[in-house]
């Protein structure tokens, strides 16, 4: 499968607890973005990579989390003193942003349940 | 980014056509239109893109209307397994333009 991975796919914590998630990009993608997405809601952007530079941040994304790319291939979102609001599903997608082509393909995302 | 107007939820009989509207009446000249669905529990799977002429690929066909204002996504033959909530997104292609905007979406029902 050459598709974007993550992991683990389910995380249940307790309050106060940091978790830290990986993503697998599909190989040679450039960009990398996290998204959140919460219960009967679409998915809410949060931050993306241009090869190892964050690039943005959305408001969303508050100082307890924090992701990187070290060498431009895989990433991590750390969350830190996890709260009940964090309870959501964390989405990862990649893409290769080129003069013609950006589509972003995802990954099955991680479910985090903070108790 | 424009803002995209989707039903709430739609159903289909198996083996007929789903046809999805969506609306982009605010729509830049240089806003692709984008369709991602998402079946329960995970993540979003891209179906189809374009820009102003109609497109066709595997999975569905995308209508998009000569003043851009609207399109409509169709499943040739919708199966049980194409029920799933459909998202339209609109947005630019490239440079800063990396996000993707994502509303509530339709969720299309295929009932046997």
């Amino acid at each position: 499968d050459t598709g974007v991975s993550q992991d683990p796919r389910h995380k249940i914590t307790k309050r106060g607890q940091n978790v830290t998630f990986r993503c697998d990009p599909i190989s040679e993608h450039n960009r990398l973005y996290w998204y959140r997405q919460t219960l009967g809601q679409g998915p809410e952007f949060l931050t993306y990579f241009q090869n190892e530079a964050q690039l943005e941040k959305s408001r969303l994304l508050s100082d307890r989390f924090s992701a990187e790319r070290p060498k431009g291939s895989f990433s991590t979102l750390e969350i830190q003193r996890t709260e009940q609001g964090d309870s959501a599903m964390y989405l990862c997608a990649s893409s290769l942003a080129t003069g013609s082509q950006d589509t972003q393909y995802f990954g099955p995302g991680t479910r985090l349940t903070v108790l | 980014d424009a803002k995209t107007t989707q039903p709430t939820s739609m159903d289909c009989a198996e083996g007929r056509a789903a046809n999805l509207p969506c609306n982009h009446s605010t729509i830049s000249g240089n806003e692709y239109v984008y369709w991602y669905r998402q079946i329960h529990s995970q993540g979003p799977q891209y179906i189809i893109h374009g820009l102003k002429n109609n497109e066709t690929n595997e999975m569905a066909s995308l209508i998009i209307t000569e003043d851009r204002k609207s399109s409509t996504l169709i499943l040739p033959h919708a199966t049980l397994r194409d029920t799933a909530v459909y998202y339209c997104i609109v947005g630019a292609r490239g440079g800063s333009n990396y996000k993707l905007t994502f509303g509530k979406g339709t969720l299309l029902t295929v009932n046997p």
